[in-house]
């Protein structure tokens, strides 16, 4: 069955570094998403994409946030200057996005990010 | 007011027991209603997605949907030791283009006990 991968599983760094998160999505689908999870706290959205550009984003999602679809498989997400409240899992999902129907998204087993 | 609200839990329970997870939520605009299981440090995964209004059933686990009340449920029925999880209910709006963010409930840690 085909799943969303996620590399690395667990990524530590120190606080003010760069870190690129990578994914590679469901082949089919169309529409990318990364969420992040906090320790002990819910999932949340932090972007969608969609045709090589951004469809969505939340408060989260600032300027120190970026993604990229660098090939036709890779979906990466990019902190430029990390800090210490942005450790957690990250998720990436995929879905299809059919027209008139569920938007059923598939996730990635995550990378936990440990920011030093 | 939260836009979902479901109890956190933890939710122990002995085998075979059926199981009753509810979320309740606030946004009229929800109209997908999804159910994921996450084990401890995984991702989430996908059990079941509805649309409308009723019962949906998929194995031992039925999923309820009733939009004038704001509040779905998803029953589990035999459950088994591996049923032990985090169940999260997630919700998104209808689609425009196609793709739509997911909102959350916190999740509700379940034990199913031998």
């Amino acid at each position: 069955e085909p799943e969303v991968t996620q590399t690395p599983s667990h990524q530590v760094t120190q606080m003010g570094q760069e870190v690129i998160l990578r994914c590679v999505p469901i082949s089919n689908h169309l529409y990318f998403y990364w969420y992040r999870q906090i320790l002990g706290q819910k999932v949340e959205f932090l972007v969608s994409f969609y045709n090589n550009e951004i469809s969505e984003k939340s408060e989260i999602f600032d300027d120190q946030f970026s993604v990229e679809r660098p090939d036709g498989s890779n979906f990466t997400l990019k902190i430029r200057s990390t800090k210490l409240e942005d450790s957690a899992m990250y998720f990436c999902a995929s879905s299809e996005a059919r027209q008139g129907g569920a938007d059923t998204q598939y996730f990635g087993p995550g990378t936990r990010l440990t920011v030093l | 007011q939260k836009e979902v609200e479901q109890d956190p839990g933890p939710l122990s329970v002995p085998e075979g027991a059926i199981v009753s997870l509810n979320c309740t939520y606030s946004n009229s605009a929800f109209q997908y209603f999804m159910w994921y299981r996450q084990y401890s440090r995984k991702g989430p995964e996908l059990l079941m997605y509805t649309y409308s209004s009723g019962n949906k059933e998929d194995g031992r686990f039925t999923a309820q949907v009733d939009k004038s009340s704001k509040y779905i449920s998803l029953f589990i029925r035999d459950s088994q030791p591996s049923d032990s999880a985090t169940y999260l209910c997630a919700m998104s709006d209808i689609l425009t283009g196609g793709g739509n963010k997911l909102t959350f409930g916190t999740g509700t840690q379940l034990k199913v006990e031998l």
